[in-house]
């Protein structure tokens, strides 16, 4: 079974530019969730779907970030204009409703906004 | 307070030994309780989860769980230097939605040879 797919893994920007980063869910999962982690914050929720559609976006730091999920098996970040101090490590994650809220976590995008 | 609380460490302990990580939450309420893994560089993965008082054992590793108290904690038995990482306690609260999960910042584990 593959697991959550994160693209790109490593995403290199100068400020100013757009970054989208993409996300295909475990199949048949119907939570989806967008994480970023730094040193200073830890993991931190940014937004999460249930089939499809947004639920929780509270923890989206600003207008310059918006999330999309237009089927079960895709979402995407976007981040415009990107700063330097949205350099983190993005992990997308998926959850089934089974009651047990286990989530699995992708490999993550390492972004870098210079 | 936050939500969420782990020591950062680092814990550091020697190899063969028993690794105690702990964890309390604010939320009274809470409904159930995950320790996730994450080496350096890499995501998270899950290791263990628990939803009721008492412990939950899965090979070396060991739940235990105290809602009266409010803490959850990780017990590694036989420590190997392949457990250096960090551990992150997760809680979904009562209030808000369900499947959201709420983070600690995590405990560094380094076992020593």
């Amino acid at each position: 079974d593959a697991g959550v797919i994160q693209s790109p893994r490593h995403e290199v920007t100068e400020m100013g530019q757009e970054v989208t980063l993409r996300c295909k869910p475990i199949s048949g999962h119907d939570y989806l969730f967008w994480y970023r982690q730094t040193m200073m914050r830890g993991l931190e929720l940014l937004i999460y779907f249930n089939n499809n559609v947004p639920i929780d976006d509270s923890g989206m730091p600003e207008d310059r970030f918006s999330a999309k999920m237009p089927n079960a098996s895709f979402s995407t970040l976007k981040i415009q204009p990107s700063e330097p101090r949205d350099s983190a490590v993005y992990f997308c994650a998926s959850s089934w409703t089974s009651g047990r809220d286990e989530q699995y976590f992708g490999p993550g995008t390492r972004l870098t906004v210079t | 307070q936050k939500e969420v609380e782990q020591n950062s460490g680092p814990l550091s302990v020697p190899e063969g030994a028993i690794a105690s990580l702990n964890c309390t939450y604010s939320d009274r309420g809470s409904q159930s309780f995950f320790w996730y893994r994450q080496y350096s560089g890499k995501s998270p993965e899950l290791i263990m989860f628990i939803y009721s008082n008492g412990d939950k054992e899965d090979g070396r590793f060991t739940a235990q769980l105290n809602k009266a108290s409010q803490y959850v904690s990780l017990l590694i038995r036989d420590s190997q230097p392949s457990d250096s990482a960090t551990y992150l306690c997760a809680v979904r609260p009562l209030t808000g939605t369900a499947s959201k999960l709420t983070f600690g910042t995590g405990t560094r584990l380094q076992v020593t040879l």
